[in-house]
């Protein structure tokens, strides 16, 4: 399975930043697997931030929760993120993984995608 | 959330040196590790997970043992090819998190 990260690479404060993982190899919305988003930067290092399963059940980062939403888009063999109100602090690296079927093991990562948030 | 906690935070080793590298967790998380490797511009790479199983394409001078809160990861016989950063993730308990990671750079 492949994941690639797309998305505009530059986001104002307090606007949404969208993020969208298009994968191939696998389906994202049968076998049981964990679509998951994952963040890092230099400030906060690696932080999980959410992931949707294969039949739509999401779970979030309690520090994130109000902020955030992961979907799917089936038709498209896509995830997505969407974070809202952007701050200087959600400036980071963001990856998109799968699991390795057994429901916790972060084994498929894409490549990552750089987002800056600034005016 | 539950704290992972590396040590060190980096380290400076040489060819064929053996390399342990720690992790403690905030509180008992069975065997609920994995290990991951990072290079400049990469994304992680899974090397290690229920604290001692390694994946199929993982070098055997690389092992790992633990369980409850204290976990290491050994290299055996370092190669060039290591030098990294390594981290550590628990996933007994969401959210998931991470340890600070190992630098481990040519000395």
């Amino acid at each position: 399975v492949q994941l690639q990260e797309s998305g505009p690479g530059l986001v104002r404060p307090s606007e949404t930043l969208s993020l969208t993982c298009s994968v191939s190899g696998g389906s994202v919305n049968t076998g049981h697997y964990y679509w998951s988003w994952i963040r890092q930067s230099p400030e906060k290092g690696l932080e999980w931030i959410g992931y949707i399963y294969y039949s739509g059940d999401t779970n979030y980062n309690p520090s994130l929760m109000s902020r955030v939403t992961i979907s799917r888009d089936a038709s498209k063999n896509q995830f997505s993120l969407t974070l809202m109100s952007v701050t200087a602090a959600d400036t980071a690296m963001y990856y998109c993984a799968r699991d390795l079927g057994d429901g916790y093991t972060l084994y498929h990562w894409g490549q990552g995608i750089p987002v800056v948030v600034s005016s | 959330d539950i704290q992972m906690t590396q040590s060190p935070s980096s380290l400076s080793a040489s060819v064929g040196d053996r390399v342990t590298i720690t992790c403690r967790a905030s509180q008992g998380i069975g065997n609920y590790v994995g290990w991951f490797q990072q290079k400049p511009g990469k994304a992680p790479k899974s090397l290690i997970y229920s604290a001692s199983v390694l994946h199929d394409d993982v070098p055997s001078r690389f092992s790992a043992t633990g369980s409850g809160t204290q976990f290491t990861l050994t290299i055996s016989s370092l190669q060039p090819d290591d030098f990294a950063t390594y981290y550590c993730q628990q996933y007994n308990t969401y959210p998931l998190t991470f340890g600070g990671g190992t630098t481990v750079d040519i000395k």
